[in-house]
């Protein structure tokens, strides 16, 4: 069955350092990938999603994700950190042919000190 | 371009009362999807609506959980009777289609005394 992991649940760095939030999943296919962020009582938001090519994916505020097939991961990254970034973020993997089937990780929660 | 909508924002029932949340999708999103976020973990999908016809919905608990989207527009997912461990964050979402990507309503917050 496809899953998708968070290993960390929090994430500490300091304002203007490099961030990187870690996902890894396991399906049998090829996989749609998702980074979505959630603010303080409001919905989930949509950062980037992997469907093919490029493996480094560009997407809102600044992050970017990679996807390593051999690896089976999509880390989410960003160069420098800012406070407002502190949120709670969520991992997410598709089947390509199955789009009934999202399946979320836990999540991991950012906070980025000044 | 407006986004998901959803009311109420928060609800507070007691156990055994039924209670129902509305959702109104990105205009022109043929999909609406119903999950349910429990405090800690990551939205399990309920739901899942192509039109107003109903695409999946394995993941609903049936005996208590029901949902329409007679109109194939908004769509209203009701509990009925509530028990303790139905609170959490119901979220609605929607896409144009069943592959293209989701956005996220604003969620309601429901906590079942």
């Amino acid at each position: 069955a496809q899953s998708v992991a968070q290993p960390e649940d929090q994430v500490n760095v300091a304002e203007g350092n490099p961030l990187t939030v870690k996902c890894t999943y396991s399906v049998s296919g090829n996989p749609y990938l998702f980074w979505y962020v959630q603010y303080p009582n409001r919905g989930l938001q949509f950062l980037l999603k992997y469907i093919t090519g490029d493996n480094l994916v560009k997407g809102s505020y600044g992050f970017e994700a990679e996807f390593n097939k051999s690896q089976t991961s999509f880390h989410l990254k960003k160069p420098s950190a800012l406070v407002s970034d502190s949120a709670l973020y969520f991992c997410a993997v598709r089947l390509s042919y199955n789009n009934n089937d999202m399946r979320f990780g836990a999540g991991t929660r950012l906070t980025v000190k000044p | 371009e407006a986004g998901v909508a959803q009311s109420p924002r928060y609800k507070i029932i007691e156990k055994r009362q039924s209670v129902a949340f509305w959702c109104n999708p990105i205009s022109g999103h043929a999909t609406l999807y119903w999950y349910q976020q429990i405090l800690g973990q990551g939205p399990k999908l309920l739901i899942q609506f192509q039109n107003n016809g109903v695409v999946d919905d394995s993941q609903l608990p049936k005996d208590r959980f029901s949902a329409e989207r007679l109109k194939g527009v908004d769509s209203t997912l009701k509990i009925q009777p509530a028990k303790l461990e139905d609170s959490a964050v119901y979220l609605c979402a929607s896409s144009l289609g069943g592959e293209d990507t989701q956005y996220f309503g604003p969620g309601t917050r429901l906590t079942v005394l």
